[in-house]
């Protein structure tokens, strides 16, 4: 089946670093990518919808220049946490839409990233 | 807008007992799509099933069985003879074809406890 592949699953770096998130479509093109945060015991939040070839879409209240994306191809998507600080610490997820599903294609998850900011 | 609301914060039963999660869903349009999907403590999301606005037959698999009335805006689960295995949490999900992307809205999450 459709697999969508996050890397790296953990990352635990100094308060100031940026740390860029990987989100693959393995046998698949995604036009559109998602990225969700979740807190300790919360629900996904969703940051932004990451469109190829075009600029990604934010939610209310995501600071974009704080959470790049960059979605080159049809296959991966970005999101660079710039000069990241402990608050920023979570579990990101990302999602990709297959282009060529049936339209209640469900979304196919990856596996997640930790992040951890010292 | 869009929301989904599901009540139950956390849910402790014993093993081999039935439990039904509630979600209730709001949204103007006509045409949506409703997920449930399973986060096991190692944190990976696990699709359970989607259902569009226009299907409002209920569906069984195995345990699992899913209850979709269009008239109380519900999508409820049920999981009969519960096991330690489906401790997790379960969230409701919304998706609109009308959002460009098609843009999922989960709900709060339902934290399941199965003893032994």
């Amino acid at each position: 089946g459709a697999v969508v592949s996050q890397h790296p699953s953990w990352v635990i770096c100094k308060s100031g670093t940026s740390v860029k998130i990987e989100c693959r479509s393995l046998d698949f093109q995604a036009t559109t990518m998602f990225w969700y945060r979740q807190f300790p015991k919360q629900s996904l939040m969703l940051m932004a919808t990451s469109n190829e070839g075009s600029k990604a879409t934010y939610e209310q209240g995501v600071e974009k220049d704080k959470f790049l994306i960059n979605h080159a191809s049809l296959t991966l998507s970005t999101l660079t946490v710039t000069s990241a600080h402990p608050e920023d610490s979570s579990f990101y997820i990302c999602s990709a839409r297959d282009l060529w599903g049936a339209e209640n294609q469900p979304q196919h998850f990856g596996d997640g990233t930790r992040l951890s900011i010292l | 807008a869009q929301k989904v609301t599901q009540a139950q914060t956390e849910i402790s039963v014993v093993e081999k007992e039935d439990v039904t999660l509630d979600c209730v869903y709001e949204t103007r349009d006509t045409t949506y799509y409703l997920f449930w999907y399973k986060q096991p403590p190692s944190g990976e999301l696990v699709f359970l099933i989607r259902r569009n606005s226009f299907d409002e037959q209920n569906e069984i698999s195995g345990r699992y069985s899913w209850n979709f009335q269009k008239s109380t805006s519900s999508f409820n689960f049920t999981i009969t003879a519960s096991q330690v295995v489906d401790s997790a949490v379960y969230f409701c999900a919304l998706s609109d074809p009308n959002t460009g992307g098609f843009k999922t809205i989960f709900g709060a999450g339902t934290r399941l406890f199965v003893k032994a």
